[in-house]
């Protein structure tokens, strides 16, 4: 049973391009949300997307986007990169509403802004 | 919002218990998660308490106690293996909805021979 799948593993971007990070969630799992953890820090939460909708937005500006299609999988886009955007960005997939279950995690893309 | 407190470093001896805690405040509590997160890995299920009491699985076991916003992640039985960052996270109502996990910063354990 695959878990969760991101793609690219790593990138490297220059400051004031754009970026599109992809998420294929667990069999199964309805609900993605999207995290980005700094070097030595917990991941922060970017948004929530269920029934291809934006659930929840966290502390990120407009820059960051994001989309759900109907089989699930999702992208997060950002704009504009800027150097402080270098971070690993974690996909996590879950079933609605089932916390007990947990939030099962990508390995992320370790993206780099120079 | 909601705010997560736990121990930055934690070293232990190998074969014996470690307990991690953790702190939060949030409104509109729904539950507390634990995380585990190797070095270069995936942040990895480890529990969940929505309710007072402990939760038993395996040589982990987690503690909440919603009046005292706290609670503990128990390993037992160190290996070399468990040496990672373990984060608590909670669900609660951040003003802007009640969907957000919110993680601490993590407590990074050495496990020593």
């Amino acid at each position: 049973d695959a878990g969760v799948t991101q793609s690219p593993t790593h990138l490297i971007k220059t400051r004031g391009q754009q970026v599109t990070l992809r998420c294929s969630p667990k069999s199964g799992h309805d609900t993605v949300s999207w995290y980005q953890q700094a070097l030595g820090q917990g991941p922060q939460f970017i948004f929530q997307y269920y029934e291809e909708e934006e659930r929840q937005r966290g502390n990120f500006p407009d820059r960051f986007s994001g989309h759900q299609f109907p089989n699930y999988s999702s992208e997060l886009n950002v704009n504009a990169l800027l150097l402080g955007d270098s971070a690993l960005y974690l996909c996590a997939s879950s079933f609605i509403d089932r916390d007990r279950d947990g939030y099962t995690f990508g390995s992320g893309t370790r993206l780099t802004v120079v | 919002g909601q705010s997560l407190e736990q121990p930055s470093e934690v070293t232990a001896v190998e074969g014996a218990i470690v307990q991690i805690n953790c702190t939060y405040q949030t409104s509109g509590f729904y539950g507390l998660s634990w995380y585990q997160q190797h070095d270069g890995g995936a942040p990895t299920f480890l529990s969940y308490n929505a309710l007072d009491g402990l939760e038993e699985t395996g040589r982990f076991s987690s503690f909440l106690s919603r009046s005292d916003s706290y609670g503990y992640l128990l390993l037992q039985e160190l290996q070399m293996k468990d040496s990672a960052s373990y984060f608590c996270a909670v669900r609660g109502d951040s003003g802007a909805g009640s969907y957000q996990l919110t993680f601490g910063k993590g407590t990074k354990l050495s496990v020593i021979p």
